[in-house]
């Protein structure tokens, strides 16, 4: 059974400020890490998938980098706003051609204005 | 907008009683669906994958007769949770996507068994 873990569980954080969280998962038989933004009410929406050791992605303030040796993934988010207050989920995807996933649970991210 | 659309989005039923739900892939064809359950507090766990065209492949411990699985077609894949009962109360997700791209999903169905 595959143990992908995200931390921290919640986060509050301060409108302007900026914060980062991790997932980390296993780093034998890995194929690809998907960051997913998921809104109250709404369906999760595709942030960034990763394929390689150093890779690092970027959109808009959310970037996010990827260490496939030590099997762990960072999500940034700078300069925090009130709409960036979502559930951020990653998971990981073990095997090309093959989309089935394994999440972590989420850390839930609340900005206070 | 949505390019996967789930139906309905919250149910709430008699012990006893069957309950389906449907995942459209709204733009695009999509052999491959996948269905999750989440837990309070837990994280998306993957029940089944959905195959158009043939049998569907339950994850361990997922009771293939319990929740029953049709792909009919590229754009359609139903979850039939049959004879529910208050634990299969939960919140229900289906997910669609092209090979190796980032997985759409519906807005799930929060199902709720009296």
């Amino acid at each position: 059974i595959l143990n992908v873990e995200q931390s921290p569980q919640s986060l509050h954080v301060q409108e302007g400020d900026s914060t980062n969280f991790t997932c980390s998962f296993p780093s034998s038989n890995f194929y690809a890490l998907h960051w997913y933004r998921w809104e109250t009410a709404k369906s999760p929406e595709a942030l960034f998938v990763m394929t390689l050791n150093g890779d690092e992605k970027k959109k808009g303030r959310i970037s996010a980098t990827l260490n496939t040796k030590e099997g762990y993934s960072y999500l940034y988010i700078k300069g925090s706003q009130p709409e960036d207050s979502a559930t951020y989920l990653c998971a990981h995807q073990a095997n090309f051609g093959n989309e089935k996933l394994t999440f972590g649970t989420g850390t839930r991210l609340t900005i206070i204005p | 907008g949505a390019v996967v659309s789930q139906h309905p989005s919250r149910v709430i039923c008699k012990s006893g009683t069957s309950v389906k739900i449907e995942c459209r892939s709204l733009d695009f064809q999509a052999t491959t669906m996948f269905w999750y359950r989440q837990f309070p507090k837990q994280s998306l766990m993957l029940m089944a994958t959905s195959n158009e065209g043939s049998k569907a492949t339950y994850e361990q411990g997922v009771e293939k007769d319990k929740f029953l699985i049709n792909h009919a077609s590229l754009t359609l894949s139903t979850l039939t949770v049959t004879s529910a009962h208050p634990e299969d109360s939960s919140f229900y997700i289906c997910s669609a996507g092209s090979s190796n791209q980032p997985q759409h999903f519906g807005d799930g169905t929060r199902l709720s068994i009296l």
